[in-house]
């Protein structure tokens, strides 16, 4: 079974650039999650997707950061501007269903995002 | 407020001993508790998950422990080898009116020869 795909694995951008991350889940997996980590930190939710609608984008910075997942299968997260402390790993997760039904996410290897 | 505690922050061990982390959270009402291993540069990757029922849950050398009264968890590595090394993170979810996925800073093991 192919696991969560996510690309580019690196990124290197000036202040107030724009960047995008993309990511593709695990076939039939509904619920696509991304998450913001800092060094030294645990992984922060920004945006929780149910197939193509929106389940929690609670923690989503919404005046910069935007997400999409069209038609319930791939997503993109996009940042515009970025900013000194948008530098962090960006890691895309699918699971079956929602997490609270206990089941497994599927994380991906991550984007690392660096901002100059 | 909601929050997932792990202790200690950083540990280093001899290969073949062996060590046990804490996890102390505030969530509630509690869904489920998840351990994972976060290998340097990867995604973290799930070791147990274990509900409100369950005390204990095993995956290989890796026993993870659950206090649902006191509200604590533990991870207990046997036998450490190299490739323990790595970051594990307690995950907390929780049943606020819409399930919320909450993480604990981690604990970065070290494991030398």
């Amino acid at each position: 079974e192919a696991g969560v795909a996510q690309s580019p694995r690196y990124k290197i951008i000036e202040k107030r650039q724009s960047v995008a991350f993309w990511c593709n889940p695990i076939s039939g997996h509904a619920t696509l999650y991304w998450y913001q980590q800092i060094l030294g930190q645990g992984p922060k939710l920004l945006i929780q997707f149910q197939n193509n609608g929106v389940v929690d984008d609670s923690q989503l910075p919404k005046d910069r950061f935007s997400a999409e997942r069209l038609k319930g299968v791939d997503s993109t997260l996009k940042i515009q501007p970025a900013k000194l402390e948008d530098s962090a790993v960006y890691l895309c997760a699918s699971s079956l269903d929602r997490a609270g039904a206990s089941y497994e996410q599927y994380f991906g290897p991550g984007t690392r995002l660096t901002v100059t | 407020k909601n929050q997932v505690e792990q202790s200690p922050q950083s540990l280093i061990i001899l290969e073949g001993k062996n060590c046990t982390l804490q996890c102390n959270y505030t969530v509630s009402p509690f869904s489920n508790l998840r351990w994972y291993k976060q290998d340097t540069g990867r995604g973290p990757v799930s070791l147990t998950i274990m509900t409100f029922s369950e005390n204990t849950k095993s995956n290989g050398r890796y026993t993870a422990t659950l206090d649902a009264d006191t509200k604590q968890s533990s991870l207990h590595i046997t036998a450490s080898q190299l490739s323990d090394s790595a970051s594990y993170i307690c995950v907390v979810i929780g049943n606020t009116g819409g399930f919320k996925t909450i993480f604990g800073a981690g604990t970065r093991l070290f494991v030398k020869a």
